[in-house]
């Protein structure tokens, strides 16, 4: 099993501000790897799949990057709405597996 | 758009059996993998396992093998998710999502929660 890691946990951003939340896996998943965002009483929804494409209607100040083991998710300026926690995921094996998530709140 | 909706929230006694549902449409439901995902209160997202319905190729998670069935019946486009006896740390919400292109997890339903409690 691919386990996944993501620091830090929690990141507190001023409104305006960049984030930038990074991922790592156990071992490489290539570039099979999405963001998601949850807000609270929502399900998931999907960012970035391929490690750096964008989903429809994603904002462009969402982006990803990296390969193999290590992944970065970037909000070049936080909204007010894009406080909510973020998950990694690799779907590189059929096992897919999620990171622990990090929490972004306003600072 | 493709759409997954899920069954009503459930409370349920320890030691009952129960089964949550999650029908597709919008799309060709036996082209694409579905899988369920749990998330305990305040914490995570866990894969719990996937079924391609088309020919029901089932696949769980370590965690959860033995934990839970998941099947699907194509004829009514529907994944389903079951118990055969429940335990108060089963008390979660519970997400299908359809693993799409490329395996990428692309769409979610809204999720059902499932209450355990004596």
């Amino acid at each position: 099993e691919i386990m996944m890691t993501q620091s830090p946990a929690t990141l507190s951003v001023s409104p305006g501000e960049r984030a930038t939340l990074s991922c790592r896996a156990s071992q490489s998943v290539s570039s099979n790897l999405a963001w998601y965002q949850q807000k609270p009483g929502q399900a998931p929804r999907l960012l970035i799949y391929g490690a750096s494409t964008r989903a429809t209607g994603i904002p462009a100040r969402f982006s990803g990057s990296g390969s193999g083991t290590d992944f970065t998710l970037t909000i070049s300026s936080l909204q007010s709405e894009d406080f909510a926690v973020y998950y990694c995921q690799q779907y590189d094996s059929w096992l897919f597996t999620f990171g622990p998530g990090t929490k972004v709140d306003i600072k | 758009e493709v759409q997954l909706m899920q069954s009503g929230a459930e409370v349920k006694k320890p030691g009952e059996s129960l089964k949550i549902s999650c029908k597709g449409s919008r799309y060709s439901f036996t082209s694409y993998w579905i899988g369920w995902v749990r998330q305990m209160p305040g914490k995570g997202l866990e894969w719990m396992g996937i079924i391609y319905p088309s020919d029901s190729d089932t696949r769980y998670s370590p965690s959860f093998q033995g934990q839970v069935t998941i099947s699907a019946d194509k004829s009514i486009s529907t994944a389903y998710l079951q118990w055969s006896s429940l335990k108060a740390s089963d008390t979660a919400m519970y997400y299908c999502a359809r693993s799409g292109g490329a395996n990428v997890v692309d769409s979610w339903g809204q999720g059902t929660l499932v209450t355990v409690s004596s």
